[in-house]
């Protein structure tokens, strides 16, 4: 089972960006997805989940500027993260999530300074 | 949300020593508690879940108890790659909820 998170970059605060965890070794649409992000040297905090049927929910830091998506299609799923601040800096770790997390993606480091 | 607090931060202890780690939750709740090491530049790894039960390949050093507001992780005799941060997590309510971590460092 491999997860691979992609997409983290330098943004500018208010800037946009997309991540993408990609599934393989199983079959992650009947599993939950769930990001989470570990800010430097601090610990690790629950982002935005997403169940099998497509209901979603986000931690109250990032609600209304992130979305969670996927695609069943490509065993992929997606956090669309908008209106960035500095304090999204971080890297995002994307994880089958059941009720606890397992197993992790690599995770991608996003940072947001001007 | 549940708070979940760790102690200590950090421990330092010796290669071989057995050690415990403690992990408080702010409210009540059954076996609804995960483990995780993290090593320094990866991602997190499930230990323990259902407060006891091993993951798939956990070496038997590793283990889990506790119910209500006190859990514990023990590791039995510490080896050279278990130097890492621990995490508790509960999974009871939601949010689901991290401790601040416990690094244990070589002495």
């Amino acid at each position: 089972v491999l997860l691979v998170a992609s997409g983290g970059d330098l943004v500018q605060p208010g800037g946009s960006l997309r991540l993408s965890c990609v599934v393989s070794g199983f079959t992650a649409s009947p599993n939950p997805m769930s990001w989470v992000r570990q800010a430097p040297g601090k610990g690790l905090e629950w982002v935005s989940i997403i169940h099998s049927g497509g209901r979603t929910y986000y931690a109250d830091s990032v609600k209304g500027r992130f979305t969670i998506s996927r695609d069943n299609s490509k065993d992929t799923v997606y956090l669309q993260m908008n209106s960035l601040r500095t304090e999204d800096t971080a890297v995002y770790y994307c994880a089958v999530h059941p009720n606890y997390f397992d197993p992790w993606g690599q995770g991608t480091l996003v940072t947001v300074s001007s | 949300e549940i708070v979940m607090t760790q102690s200590p931060a950090t421990l330092s202890v010796s290669p071989g020593e057995r050690v415990t780690l403690s992990c408080r939750a702010s409210q009540s709740f059954s076996s609804d508690l995960a483990w995780y090491q993290q090593r320094p530049g990866r991602a997190p790894r499930l230990l323990i879940q259902g407060a006891s039960t091993r993951a798939t390949g956990i070496p038997a050093r590793f283990s889990g108890s506790g119910s209500g507001t006190e859990f514990t992780l023990t590791i039995s005799s510490l080896q050279s790659e278990d130097f890492a941060v621990y995490y508790c997590q509960q999974y009871n309510k939601w949010p689901h909820t991290f401790g601040q971590g416990t690094k244990l460092e070589i002495k």
